[in-house]
């Protein structure tokens, strides 16, 4: 069974904080990792992707890989009201299938 | 420059009755995926269509689930005999298929309630 953990929360900081965000997975042929943001009633939102060993940056947002470890993070920068959401990590299955397994999660509140 | 579009946006049915759910994918994107969430959980896989063909249908959970992509664009989801258990929301995503890069981006979603 493939799986992909994250925990659940609720998470809380307060504005301006940096909020970390984790995930790990079970399939360690996987090759590509990705993360979306989730609001209330709406779909995922692609925010980063990362296929390799290290750190990725695009603005406030760090994702970071470690396949050894079989563990994703997601740093978020300088946490805004509006970064309020629940997030999603997704770890793409290797070789030639496309599919996507989900996490079920990490709900995160920013604290004004 | 359109993003993936679903319809309906919302969809009621009755226990038994047959549905069909309509995904039309970004343009050029050659790779389609259906999904669907559960309040709670992220979503889950169904099937994924590479052009015309399905090329991997694992994730249907019966054979009340097909789905079609007859043109290699729009796809249509069709559940047949719906059960209270199929009420979820149903998700498209679509990727250009770029090497191994495998970057899906999703609808809005069809909320299927079945009474």
């Amino acid at each position: 069974q493939k799986e992909v953990e994250q925990n659940s929360g609720p998470l809380s900081v307060p504005e301006g904080a940096i909020a970390s965000l984790n995930c790990t997975y079970s399939d360690r042929g996987s090759q590509s990792f990705f993360w979306y943001r989730q609001y209330s009633g709406k779909s995922p939102e692609l925010i980063m992707s990362i296929y390799s060993n290290g750190d990725k940056e695009d603005g406030r947002f760090t994702a970071q890989l470690n396949k050894a470890s079989q563990y994703v993070s997601l740093l978020i920068r300088d946490s805004q009201p509006s970064d309020s959401a629940t997030y999603l990590c997704a770890v793409g299955a290797p070789g030639s299938a496309r599919q996507l397994t989900f996490g079920s999660g990490t709900q995160l509140t920013v604290l004004p | 420059g359109a993003g993936v579009s679903q319809t309906p946006s919302n969809k009621v049915t009755e226990k038994g009755k047959y549905v069909e759910l309509r995904c039309d994918p970004i343009s050029g994107h050659t790779a389609l995926y259906w999904y669907r969430q559960s309040l709670g959980q992220g979503p889950e896989f169904l099937i994924y269509f590479q052009g015309t063909g399905a090329a991997d249908d694992s994730g249907l959970p019966n054979d009340r689930f097909f789905a079609v992509r007859p043109e290699g664009s729009v796809s249509t989801l069709k559940i047949q005999r719906t059960e209270r258990g199929d009420s979820a929301v149903y998700l498209c995503a679509s990727s250009s298929l770029a090497g191994e890069r495998n970057e899906q981006f999703f609808g809005p979603g069809t909320r299927l309630t079945v009474l």
